[in-house]
């Protein structure tokens, strides 16, 4: 049971570089969304996908981009890293009732 | 006000203690909730659901007072493996959206 899948799970990036975080999901799900969490923190909703198609912002969507492929699909993609972009950053997905996350990506901006 | 307001911890416990800790939730309109555990550095993975007055399994016991909006969490017979943060998300139906706090910390000694 795949759940949810979540590439890379490491990365360094150097300051002004750019990537995409991968995220998929094989549970149907309608609701996609990305997370990032710094230490003693909670998460912090950056963006959304309530269905297919459609995208929203999240308490912290400055500096990020994301893209809902299809149904299965949902990546992040940072344009321009910055230091303060460092951070783990987790994917989830939601049915009816509670969300399953990936296993995260610990991302380092240097 | 935060949607969640849990006390951080942490709650250090002899194993075989009996701990509890609560999160008070700011929306009226929250009908069920669910407890998420994270250990280090991992993903946040479902310990419980609630959707009525409460739930309970095996160790774990979830009491809800909708009175004064707040949902406990009672661990009886504490294990070490225990040991983690614990996250309370409420729902106020099919399309809300996770909000995390930054959870309460178990450690659990021997």
């Amino acid at each position: 049971n795949a759940g949810v899948t979540q590439t890379p799970k490491f990365q360094v990036l150097k300051t002004g570089q750019s990537m995409t975080l991968q995220c998929a999901q094989d549970m149907n799900h309608n609701s996609m969304y990305w997370y990032r969490q710094d230490p003693g923190m909670g998460l912090r909703l950056i963006y959304y996908s309530a269905s297919e198609g459609t995208t929203d912002k999240g308490e912290v969507p400055n500096g990020y981009n994301v893209s809902r492929l299809n149904k299965r699909e949902f990546s992040l993609r940072l344009e321009s890293a910055a230091p303060s972009q460092t951070s783990v950053y987790f994917c989830a997905s939601r049915g009816k009732a509670e969300a399953f996350f990936g296993q995260g990506t610990r991302l380092t901006v240097v | 006000r935060k949607e969640v307001e849990q006390d951080p911890g942490p709650f250090n416990v002899p194993e075989g203690a009996t701990v509890a800790f609560n999160c008070t939730y700011s929306n009226s309109a929250s009908q069920s909730f669910f407890w998420y555990r994270q250990d280090c550095r991992k993903e946040p993975k479902l310990l419980m659901s609630v959707y009525s007055s409460g739930n309970e399994d095996g160790r774990f016991t979830a009491q809800l007072n909708r009175a004064s909006q707040y949902i406990s969490l009672l661990i009886r017979d504490s294990k070490l493996s225990d040991s983690a943060t614990y996250l309370c998300v409420p729902s106020s139906g099919g399309s809300y959206i996770p909000t995390f706090g930054r959870g309460t910390s178990l450690i659990v000694h021997p």
